[in-house]
């Protein structure tokens, strides 16, 4: 079965310091890889999406970015965090297209930027 | 851009009541995708609905598309204690799923 690895799942950073969040996927093969943010008490904010190795689709312009190293591997990254930072942010897997697949979340990195 | 919207944003029940949240969409949907939060933990899928005028039942939970594919509901039956927590819809465009704007349900026992 497939499973959806997400870490650390809690984190504080100063402002100004650098980010690295890391989601893996097991059990399947060239998965469309997504980042989302949640802010507290809101809705899901796409960030990235990904459709293979080295593929990047941004969907809001800012301090972060994405990159995909491996077919299963998806890595969300600052140089230089900001307050407006903090946040819920979820990595998630879906099989193909959006219309024929529904996302698979991993269990989330809680990070706190002070 | 698509947009989804989704309401009420909140909504607060005696246990035993029933409670329905409305997601609107911008344009048509091919399909629509239902997603339950609980508090403290990610989003998990619930359905999905694909064609027009579909309804389909999960236990207390029943989830309606609409005939012109552009919104859709869903409506719990005598709410739980464990049914707290948010739904989102989402409209699945291309690579991408728009999320709705959620509804934050608060079971009161």
């Amino acid at each position: 079965s497939q499973t959806i690895h997400q870490w650390p799942a809690t984190l504080v950073q100063p402002v100004g310091s650098p980010l690295s969040l890391e989601c893996t996927v097991e059990g399947t093969s060239n998965p469309n890889l997504y980042w989302y943010r949640q802010a507290a008490g809101r809705g899901l904010q796409l960030l990235f999406y990904s459709v293979g190795i080295g593929q990047i689709s941004s969907e809001v312009p800012q301090n972060l970015s994405a990159s995909r190293p491996q077919d299963r591997q998806f890595i969300l990254s600052s140089k230089k965090l900001l307050l407006s930072d903090s946040g819920f942010y979820l990595c998630a897997w879906a099989q193909g297209q959006a219309r024929n697949s529904p996302l698979h979340f991993g269990n989330g990195t809680r990070l706190t930027v002070t | 851009g698509q947009q989804v919207m989704q309401i009420p944003q909140y909504q607060h029940v005696q246990e035993g009541e029933d409670f329905t949240t409305y997601c609107n969409s911008s344009t048509t949907l091919s399909n629509i995708q239902w997603y339950k939060q609980r508090p403290g933990g990610h989003p998990v899928f619930l359905i999905q609905l694909v064609k027009s005028g579909e309804v389909k039942k999960q236990k207390r939970l029943t989830f309606q598309f609409g005939e012109a594919k552009k919104n859709s509901s869903l409506h719990i039956t005598a709410t739980q204690t464990t049914d707290v927590g948010t739904y989102f819809c989402a409209g699945p465009a291309g690579n991408q799923f728009y999320f709705g704007t959620g509804t934050s349900l608060t079971v009161i026992p």
